[in-house]
C-alpha cells in the first residue's frame, strides 16, 4: 500500500523556472492539500481540494496553483520560482474527520 | 477561524524524564484532535488521535486527553527515549475541509 506519493524529494530551481511538484494516493480519499514547511513556522496551508474538479485556497497560495483532474493526483505548480519559495513541501491526503496522511515531502530550492 | 497554539520549543529533556507538550485550540463545533510526529528527513505521521471530548488517544507511550471544557489536547509521556528525539505537531480538523496545524514543538532528549 503506497499511500502518498511524492516527486520529486529534492529539487533546485532558478529564479524564474517553474516546475511541478507530483503528488498521488491510493487510498480513495477525497481530501488533498498541500503544505510548505518553514523553520518555527509549522506548516501552512497553500492550496486543498474536497474532490476531482474542486480546489481552493490556503493561508499562502501566491506562487502557486493546482488542479484536481482525478481523485487519485494532486500536483502543485510553481509558475515562476522565487528564493521566498524555497521550502519543504508536503502533500497531504485524508477523509473528512479523520488524519492526515502525508508524504514524505520535496526539499525545494530557489537560488 | 479555526486555530491551534502549542508551547515554543526546543524542549530539551533528559531520558526517562517526564514530558508535556501544551496545545489548546479554538474551533467551532467538535473538532477531531490530532497529535503528529515528525522524525528528522521525514514526513508528518499520525501519532495519537481523538475524536470526541473525554476522549483519551494513546500510542508508543504517548497520551492526550481530549478537554472540552480548557479546549486542551496536551500531550504527555511518562518517561522519554532518545529516539523520541522529533518535532511533534498538534492539529484538528473541524466542521471545515482543513486540516489546521499547530507550529510545532521540537524535542530533544539525551542520553
Amino acid at each position: 500500500n503506497a499511500g502518498v506519493t511524492q516527486t520529486p524529494k529534492f529539487q533546485v530551481l532558478k529564479t524564474g523556472q517553474s516546475m511541478t511538484l507530483q503528488c498521488a494516493q491510493d487510498m480513495n480519499h477525497e481530501y488533498m492539500s498541500w503544505y510548505r514547511q518553514d523553520p518555527g513556522m509549522g506548516l501552512r496551508l497553500i492550496h486543498y481540494s474536497v474532490g476531482a474538479g474542486i480546489t481552493d485556497q490556503g493561508e499562502v497560495p501566491n506562487g502557486y496553483n493546482v488542479s484536481r483532474s482525478t481523485t487519485e493526483d494532486f500536483p502543485l505548480r510553481l509558475l515562476s520560482a522565487a528564493p521566498s519559495q524555497t521550502s519543504v513541501y508536503f502533500c497531504a491526503s485524508f477523509r473528512r474527520g479523520t488524519e492526515a496522511f502525508f508524504g514524505q515531502g520535496t526539499r525545494l530550492t530557489v537560488v | 477561524g479555526d486555530s491551534v497554539t502549542q508551547m515554543e520549543g526546543p524542549v530539551t529533556l533528559s531520558e526517562e524524564a517526564f514530558l508535556t507538550i501544551n496545545c489548546t485550540y479554538t474551533a467551532t463545533g467538535y473538532p477531531s484532535l490530532f497529535w503528529y510526529v515528525q522524525y528528522p528527513g521525514e514526513g508528518l505521521q499520525l501519532l495519537l488521535k481523538a475524536t470526541k471530548a473525554d476522549d483519551k488517544g494513546s500510542n508508543k507511550g504517548f497520551e492526550a486527553t481530549y478537554r472540552k471544557e480548557t479546549t486542551s489536547f496536551h500531550l504527555e509521556k511518562g518517561s522519554v527515549q532518545v529516539s523520541d528525539s522529533a518535532v511533534y505537531f498538534c492539529a484538528l480538523s473541524g466542521e471545515g475541509f482543513k486540516t489546521i496545524f499547530g507550529a510545532g514543538t521540537r524535542l530533544f532528549v539525551k542520553a
